[in-house]
């Protein structure tokens, strides 16, 4: 079965410094692994996803994230931060077969001016 | 661009009442899904359909719960007799294809709360 924990429900960072938002993994398969942001009363978008091609995986609005085998992580970063980041953001793991995500709590990345 | 759309957005109901949910997910999908995501918690998958057929249900899917593809477009979720713990924002989600590297797109939503 797969798992998914995002450390740090609330991430506040002020605009201009790097973001980290970190996801490590359980999966008994090789997995695949996406992050999804939500910002205030809209769905779930995608920002990237790692399905085994390259392990740095770069994303929409200058998102990357780096799947690590060894620490079974996948934490997305973003080397400035602007006031339109303020979002949620879930890191999500697929099972084998591909209908079903799993989800992490969510970390909700607040920016300061 | 093609988007998953979701009615109503909000939907207030009584326990014990019976609750429909609607989707319309992108055209040229064949993969449909709903997750739900109680205040403060984890979203949570609940079913995925294709072909007319549940293809996985989590423990959550019981009884109270059915999905149905009525027609070439709409997708939906019955709720048979709420209950308040059935309290949650439902996300409808669809994708073209099957296998762990497919993205699935999501709708906006319908917080549904059970009085």
């Amino acid at each position: 079965a797969q798992s998914v924990t995002q450390l740090g429900s609330h991430v506040s960072v002020s605009e201009g410094a790097l973001v980290l938002l970190r996801c490590n993994y359980s999966s008994s398969v090789p997995p695949y692994l996406f992050w999804y942001v939500q910002y205030p009363n809209q769905g779930l978008q995608l920002l990237l996803k790692y399905t085994s091609a390259a392990t740095l995986v770069k994303g929409i609005n200058g998102f990357e994230a780096e799947f690590k085998k060894s620490e079974t992580s996948f934490h997305l970063t973003k080397p400035s931060a602007h006031m339109s980041d303020a979002a949620e953001y879930f890191c999500a793991v697929s099972n084998d077969a591909g209908n079903m995500l799993t989800f992490g709590g969510g970390t909700r990345l607040m920016v300061k001016p | 661009e093609p988007e998953v759309t979701q009615t109503p957005s909000h939907q207030v109901t009584q326990m014990g009442q019976e609750v429909i949910l609607r989707c319309v997910p992108i055209s040229n999908h064949l993969y449909f899904y709903w997750y739900r995501q109680i205040l403060g918690q984890k979203v949570e998958f609940l079913v995925s359909f294709y072909n007319n057929e549940i293809s996985e249900k989590s423990e959550i899917f019981d009884d109270q719960f059915s999905v149905e593809r009525p027609d070439g477009s709409n997708f939906t979720l019955k709720i048979r007799s709420t209950k308040l713990e059935d309290s949650a924002m439902y996300f409808c989600a669809s994708s073209w294809g099957q296998g762990g590297y497919n993205e699935q797109f999501f709708g906006p939503g319908t917080r549904l709360t059970v009085l």
